[in-house]
């Protein structure tokens, strides 16, 4: 079964628009942390923001913000207004138990920003 | 501040050929993990070393070794190549995840390997 799902293969945003880009996940652990990474097209995976199991309030980074819903075990991802440089591959990613040695990664939302 | 470094960038290699790629970590980090992404999917887990010990093991082909060195860098080494095999192949680092939990990773630029 898939562990992360993102159902949405692409999107799109007008600049300094926000956009929000889904994500649910299934696990049984109930330690485990939830990423956020972006892949430009130049194919580094860069690190945006990250949700654990356990906290309390939603994480926040500049303009990214994580929308995390446990009960319905969603981690949406918020972007706030957008940039030109926003368009990318972004893939929500789950490690699961408190040592969790791998990465469970979603098949990715290729997000297009338009001047 | 320094990142994980992976060479070389860019490989290109013919159905057969052995291939070796290198992962540096980010200095004090001392696990290592190797991801294979495919055109178009997501990240795979390959395998993941601490303190020189394997210590998890995802879908990597028999083909396929690794290793971690006692400088922490670490070595995947690909025989008999495929086309399949073509890839963008990350290496990540982190602390020992037993120590800090749900600590994040950091990728390297990845190597992009082409098999003609």
């Amino acid at each position: 079964a898939q562990k992360i799902t993102q159902t949405q293969p692409g999107m799109f945003v007008q600049e300094k628009e926000a956009v929000t880009l889904d994500c649910t996940y299934d696990t049984s652990d109930p330690s485990y942390g939830l990423f956020w990474y972006k892949q430009p097209s130049s194919g580094e995976m860069i690190f945006l923001i990250y949700q654990g199991s356990y906290d309390q309030q939603n994480a926040t980074e500049g303009r990214y913000s994580l929308n995390f819903q446990k009960a319905r075990k969603s981690a949406n991802l918020v972007i706030s207004a957008s940039q030109l440089g926003d368009s990318a591959m972004y893939f929500c990613a789950m490690r699961e138990g408190a040592y969790g040695q791998n990465f469970v990664f979603g098949p990715g939302t290729r997000l297009s920003v338009l001047p | 501040a320094a990142g994980v470094i992976q060479s070389p960038r860019h490989l290109i290699k013919e159905k057969r050929e052995t291939a070796t790629l290198k992962c540096y970590p980010i200095p004090r980090h001392d696990t290592v993990y190797w991801y294979q992404q495919g055109p178009g999917q997501d990240p795979q887990f390959l395998i993941s070393f601490y303190e020189k010990m394997q210590s998890d093991k995802g879908s990597i082909p028999d083909r396929f070794s690794a290793q971690q060195f006692s400088d922490y860098h670490s070595e995947l080494n690909m025989s008999s190549l495929e086309l399949g095999d073509s890839a963008l192949y990350f290496c990540a680092s982190s602390l020992d995840p037993r120590q800090l939990a749900n600590y994040g990773y950091t990728f390297g630029s990845g190597t992009r390997l082409t098999v003609v």
